[in-house]
């Protein structure tokens, strides 16, 4: 049982780059959670899927796309990765029943 | 306007002290957790809760429904307890949290 497992861990990318953070989860999580983590910002919603097959924006939706590939997996991609998109993503899962919320252990991403 | 608002931001203390952390929200709950997130850490769950009082060893964390405040207690503070502490609220309606800043905590041997 591995709880909520992001990949990769660290990653640099080059302005224009693309690259996907994959999020999977073996906890039965019914909704599922993108967080970026700025300094001084707390961890602001990107986006999340409430159940498998739906998938909402959330506060800061701007230049990333997600996909719910199943209920285990929620994607989270960056097509022409920016600046301003260096942060600290974290993926977290939740049952529909209960209220706690279980975090992957981030992903560390610098866009030079 | 930021739902959640944690006080203070930072905090040093000597190991041996009791240390409180602060969290008040403005929107009503389904429950208040308090997280801990370790330097270059992940974050981890401490307390859930929707009334009263929980302890799990040297942490306490209580809430108070009425006026919209909950406290993190650490006794007898260790080096090892310095982190960010992370106080967030879910609600009855939708399907998010809302976070605080983060208080982060540095205990001094």
């Amino acid at each position: 049982n591995a709880g909520v497992t992001q990949t990769p861990k660290f990653q640099v990318l080059k302005t224009g780059q693309s690259m996907t953070l994959q999020c999977a989860q073996d906890m039965n999580h019914n909704s599922m959670y993108w967080y970026r983590q700025d300094p001084g910002m707390g961890l602001r919603l990107i986006y999340y899927s409430a159940s498998e097959g739906t998938t909402d924006k959330g506060e800061v939706p701007n230049g990333y796309n997600v996909s719910r590939l199943n209920k285990r997996e929620f994607s989270l991609r960056l097509e022409s990765a920016a600046p301003s998109q260096t942060s600290v993503y974290f993926c977290a899962g939740k049952k529909w029943t209960g209220n706690e919320a279980f975090f992957g252990q981030g992903t560390r991403l610098t866009v030079v | 306007k930021n739902e959640v608002e944690q006080s203070p931001q930072n905090l040093t203390a000597q190991e041996g002290e009791f240390i409180t952390i602060n969290c008040s929200y403005s929107v009503g709950i389904s429950a208040l957790h308090w997280l801990q997130q370790h330097p270059g850490g992940g974050i981890v769950s401490l307390f859930m809760l929707s009334s009263g009082k929980k302890k799990h060893g040297r942490l306490i964390a209580t809430i108070n429904i009425q006026e919209k405040h909950s406290s993190l207690h650490i006794t007898a503070s260790h080096p090892r307890d310095s982190a960010v502490y992370i106080c967030a609220v879910s609600r009855h309606t939708g399907n998010q949290f809302y976070f605080g800043t983060g208080t982060s905590l540095t205990v001094i041997p």
